[in-house]
């Protein structure tokens, strides 16, 4: 199992471009998750799903999209960048009836 | 308002001695909490976690103490490698949903 995996590593995006952050599990997990961690600071979370057709907001959700029509895909949209998304993006998956969340290695997203 | 925080960002302890990792929260109805592990450049991983109904979790050279009248829960580390320097999150389960602390950089040196 691959695990989770995020593409791409790194990007640098100029101020009002857009992009889509990938996310993939293979573990057939029914919850993932989107985090942001600016420096000095914890995991914030964006937004998460419980399932494929289901999102929801979570505490910094504002200038994010999400959609996730397969169990396994959980892309995460910026529309227009701004300097304050510069930050390192995680997604997580995790099953319903287990507390524990499994990390990707995360993106380092810069906004100029 | 942070409902779990990590007062000290910082920890430097020598090989072989413990290392205690504190964590405060807030909300006296999250029901589960976790220790994650993260190194640079990488996701964090989950360490050991510890159920409201319980009082301690061990596994291995990690335990997790917790103290729900203080609010309080600690990680301790015995014996400390060089390998365990990382930067470790707590994290409190409120639902479906994790709140992460700030996290503390444990440095353990020879």
């Amino acid at each position: 199992n691959a695990g989770v995996t995020q593409t791409p590593k790194f990007r640098i995006l100029k101020i009002g471009q857009s992009m889509t952050l990938q996310c993939t599990q293979d573990m057939n997990h029914n919850y993932m998750y989107w985090y942001r961690q600016d420096p000095g600071m914890g995991l914030k979370l964006i937004y998460y799903s419980v399932g494929a057709g289901i999102t929801d907001k979570g505490e910094v959700p504002n200038g994010y999209n999400v959609s996730r029509s397969t169990t396994e895909d959980f892309p995460l949209r910026l529309e227009l960048a701004a300097p304050s998304q510069t930050s390192v993006y995680f997604c997580a998956s995790g099953q319903g009836n287990v507390n524990e969340q499994f990390f990707g290695p995360g993106t380092r997203l810069t906004v100029l | 308002d942070q409902q779990v925080k990590q007062n000290s960002p910082s920890l430097s302890v020598q090989e072989g001695r413990i290392s205690i990792l504190n964590c405060d929260y807030t909300n006296s109805m999250f029901d589960y909490f976790l220790w994650y592990k993260k190194y640079p450049a990488e996701g964090p991983t989950f360490l050991i976690s510890i159920s409201s109904i319980k009082d301690k979790n061990e596994d291995g050279r990690f335990t997790v103490f917790l103290n729900k009248s203080a609010k309080h829960l600690s990680l301790h580390i015995v014996p400390s490698q060089p390998g365990d320097s990382a930067v470790y999150f707590c994290a409190a389960k409120n639902t479906d949903k994790l709140i992460f602390g700030t996290g503390t950089r444990l440095q353990v040196f020879p």
